[in-house]
């Protein structure tokens, strides 16, 4: 059965430019989250969503930084204006979500390079 | 002050030894605790939930103390796959917002 997939793999871009991410979670997972590490770092809470309640954005670490998923299924994160910091891996997780978070099933992430 | 704090190492052990980490956390409302790896360069992967009462896998012992606001992994027999980044994991009651520590890293040497 197919995993959370994410695209691109790999996104070199230029400081100033706007970038998207995008994440097809595993069919039926009802939440949906992101995540940023940087190299030899943590993985740094972004946003997630479940079901049809409020996205918890309080990770999002500046109003540069925006999410959404349509339908309940795929997601984007959208990066405006990236700046070189911005640089790390995207890791989006889903999981089932049924009575709590339960096991996140990650995909391989996107790379993020600002040059 | 870090919601989970780990201990980073490197904790570098010969094979067959016997290895733990600890983990602290600092929000009380924590509901879930989990242990994930963490290969180089891969995605973080489940090892193991964390319950009340302690639980094992083969040769992995997972405990929770919320007294104390602490986990803990012990791993016995080490084996040179094990080497790997060990992410503590706590999620919130009432809510699925869920919060890795930092990792540890472990080097099992032959």
């Amino acid at each position: 059965g197919a995993g959370v997939s994410q695209s691109p793999s790999n996104k070199v871009t230029e400081k100033g430019k706007d970038v998207e991410l995008r994440c097809d979670p595993i069919s039926g997972h009802t939440a949906l989250y992101w995540y940023r590490q940087s190299l030899g770092q943590g993985l740094e809470f972004l946003i997630y969503f479940q079901g049809n309640s409020a996205p918890d954005k309080s990770g999002l670490p500046s109003d540069r930084f925006s999410a959404e998923r349509t339908g309940g299924s795929v997601s984007t994160l959208t990066i405006q204006r990236t700046q070189q910091e911005d640089s790390a891996v995207y890791l989006c997780a889903s999981s089932l979500g049924a009575r709590g978070p339960g096991e996140l099933f990650f995909g391989e992430g996107s790379r993020l390079t600002v040059l | 002050r870090k919601e989970v704090e780990q201990d980073p190492g490197p904790f570098n052990v010969p094979e067959g030894a016997t290895v733990a980490f600890n983990c602290t956390y600092s929000n009380s409302a924590s509901q879930s605790f989990f242990w994930y790896r963490q290969d180089c360069r891969k995605e973080p992967k489940l090892l193991m939930s964390v319950y009340s009462s302690g639980n094992e896998d083969g040769r992995f012992t997972a405990q929770l103390n919320r007294a104390s606001q602490y986990i803990s992994l012990l791993i016995r027999d080490s084996k040179l796959s094990d080497s790997a980044t060990y992410l503590c994991v706590v999620t919130r009651i009432g809510g699925f917002k869920t919060i890795f520590g930092a990792g540890t890293r472990l080097f099992v040497k032959a």
